[in-house]
C-alpha cells in the first residue's frame, strides 16, 4: 500500500519570505511524486513532478521540490512567497508504472501581506 | 486547448434521489479518472477508464455508484440512490501519460 502524509493542515508565511510545505510518502519500489495546487473554486492544477533524474524539480510559478529518498520526503518550496500563492496544496505518490496516485489530505498555505 | 470540464459545478439533492455528474476530458486523452474528496480529507480514487473500458474500479464505494464512458469520450458518474455520506467534491481527471489534469470538480450535497 502507498500513502502520503502532509503533517501540517495549515502553513502561514509572510509575503516575501521563503515557504516550505512538507510531504512524506510510503510506497513499495520507486515513486512517482506530484504536487498539485487548488485555488478557491478551481480544480487541482499540476505544479510539478518527480519521475527520475535530478532530485531537485522545478515547476510552475517559481515552485520547486526536492526528492529525498533516504527521508522519503518531497517537500515543496519557494524562495519568496506571494499573496497569490495562498491556496490548498496536495502532494501525491504513485508506484512507478502505476497511473493511480494516492493523495495527501492537503495543506492550506496562507501568505500574509 | 480546453481543459477538463465538469458539470454541474454544484448539486444539492435529497437523500434517495439520483444525481448524474458529467466529465469531459481533454481531447485525445485516453485515460479518465474519477476521484472524490470528502470535506477536509484525502482525495480518494474511485475509478479509471482507458478509452471506454474500466481499467480499475477498485475505489468505487458500492453499487449505488455507476460510471460510464460512452465511446471513449465524456464520462458520467451516477449515484442512485444518494445517501448523506456521498456528499463531497467529485473530481474528474484525464491524462495521456503519468500527469493527470483535473477538472474544477462537482460539489455534491446530499440533504
Amino acid at each position: 500500500a502507498q500513502s502520503v502524509a502532509q503533517p501540517e493542515d495549515q502553513v502561514n508565511v509572510a509575503e516575501g519570505n521563503p515557504l516550505t510545505v512538507k510531504c512524506t510518502y510510503s510506497v513499495s519500489g520507486n515513486p512517482y511524486l506530484f504536487w498539485y495546487v487548488q485555488y478557491p473554486n478551481r480544480g487541482l492544477q499540476f505544479l510539478l513532478k518527480y519521475i527520475t533524474g535530478d532530485n531537485l524539480v522545478k515547476g510552475s510559478y517559481g515552485f520547486e521540490a526536492e526528492f529525498n529518498k533516504s527521508q522519503t520526503s518531497f517537500h515543496l518550496k519557494k524562495p519568496s512567497a506571494l499573496v497569490s500563492d495562498s491556496a490548498l496544496y496536495f502532494c501525491a505518490v504513485s508506484k512507478v508504472g502505476s497511473y493511480i496516485p494516492t493523495f495527501g489530505r492537503g495543506t492550506s498555505l496562507i501568505v500574509h501581506p | 486547448e480546453a481543459g477538463v470540464t465538469q458539470f454541474p459545478s454544484h448539486s444539492v439533492i435529497e437523500k434517495g434521489q439520483t444525481v448524474t455528474l458529467r466529465c469531459d476530458p481533454i481531447s485525445g486523452h485516453d485515460n479518465l479518472y474519477w476521484y472524490r474528496r470528502v470535506m477536509g480529507k484525502e482525495i480518494k480514487f474511485l475509478l479509471h477508464f482507458v478509452k471506454e473500458s474500466k481499467q480499475d474500479e477498485s475505489g468505487m464505494p458500492n453499487n449505488r455508484f455507476l460510471a460510464e464512458r460512452t465511446g471513449g469520450t465524456y464520462s458520467t458518474l451516477k449515484v442512485q440512490p444518494a445517501e448523506l455520506e456521498d456528499s463531497g467534491v467529485y473530481f474528474c481527471a484525464s491524462s495521456q501519460g503519468n500527469t493527470q489534469y483535473f477538472g474544477p470538480g462537482t460539489r455534491l450535497t446530499v440533504l
